[in-house]
């Protein structure tokens, strides 16, 4: 399985942009990239996905490098109710579905 | 509306005693998905169905089991269930088909081993 890794824990202050960085260097080339996020005592919630071009929605947006080996999250204005453990996780083709592999996950810290 | 849901939030057995843990979802979607969270670590996947395919991840203790009776429900039993087994659990599912279609999860289901 293809791996990803996150730093431990970031912090940010609130109103401000959010970069969340992921490295997933032996990612394949079917392999989508997910982001979720998991508040306390909550599952995991989606924030956004991507396979090679950058993507926005409305809650986030994801940079794909050119070489699909990293990512970044990007929060555009964080508040405090975006403190969580954000995932990246891949999403791998097996047995004709998906599965998906979890990264440690980032904790994000916002300040007021 | 919860789409998926699991019952109980939260469980207590005692050492040994098997347990069963139940997802149900409104979703109509056709995988469905367990996984184990222990505390401060990420989600780990058990199994998934696809349909009434089952599929196990190879690191996956034999004492771990799934049963998929319909396309709504699914359930994790644990046979003997062990002090390392206290976890919370994750039901997820969605479309195997569909490329674009996100995970949906439960609230997960918090074991506890006395």
């Amino acid at each position: 399985d293809a791996k990803t890794t996150q730093p431990n824990s970031m912090e940010s202050n609130e109103e401000e942009p959010v970069h969340l960085p992921c490295n997933h260097s032996t990612i394949s080339g079917t392999d989508y990239i997910h982001w979720y996020r998991q508040l306390p005592s909550q599952g995991p919630e989606y924030v956004i996905h991507g396979l090679t071009s950058n993507v926005n929605n409305r809650m986030a947006s994801l940079a794909i490098a050119e070489d699909r080996k990293s990512s970044t999250l990007i929060l555009h204005r964080a508040t405090l109710r975006d403190a969580a453990v954000y995932y990246c996780i891949l999403r791998e083709t097996t047995s004709g579905t998906y599965k998906y592999i979890f990264g440690t996950g980032t904790r994000l810290k916002v300040l007021a | 509306d919860a789409m998926v849901i699991q019952n109980p939030r939260y469980q207590v057995t005692q050492f040994g005693k098997p347990v069963t843990l139940s997802c149900s979802q409104t979703l109509n979607h056709n995988v469905m998905y367990w996984y184990q969270q222990k505390s401060s670590q990420a989600p780990k996947l058990l199994f998934h169905y696809y349909d009434k395919d089952f599929n196990n991840e190879a690191d996956t203790p034999d004492n771990f089991q799934s049963r998929r009776p319909n396309t709504s429900f699914c359930f994790l039993d644990i046979r003997s269930p062990g002090l390392g087994d206290a976890a919370m659990y994750l039901c997820a599912t969605n479309f195997g088909t569909v490329s674009n279609q996100p995970q949906h999860f439960g609230d997960g289901t918090r074991l506890s081993i006395l």
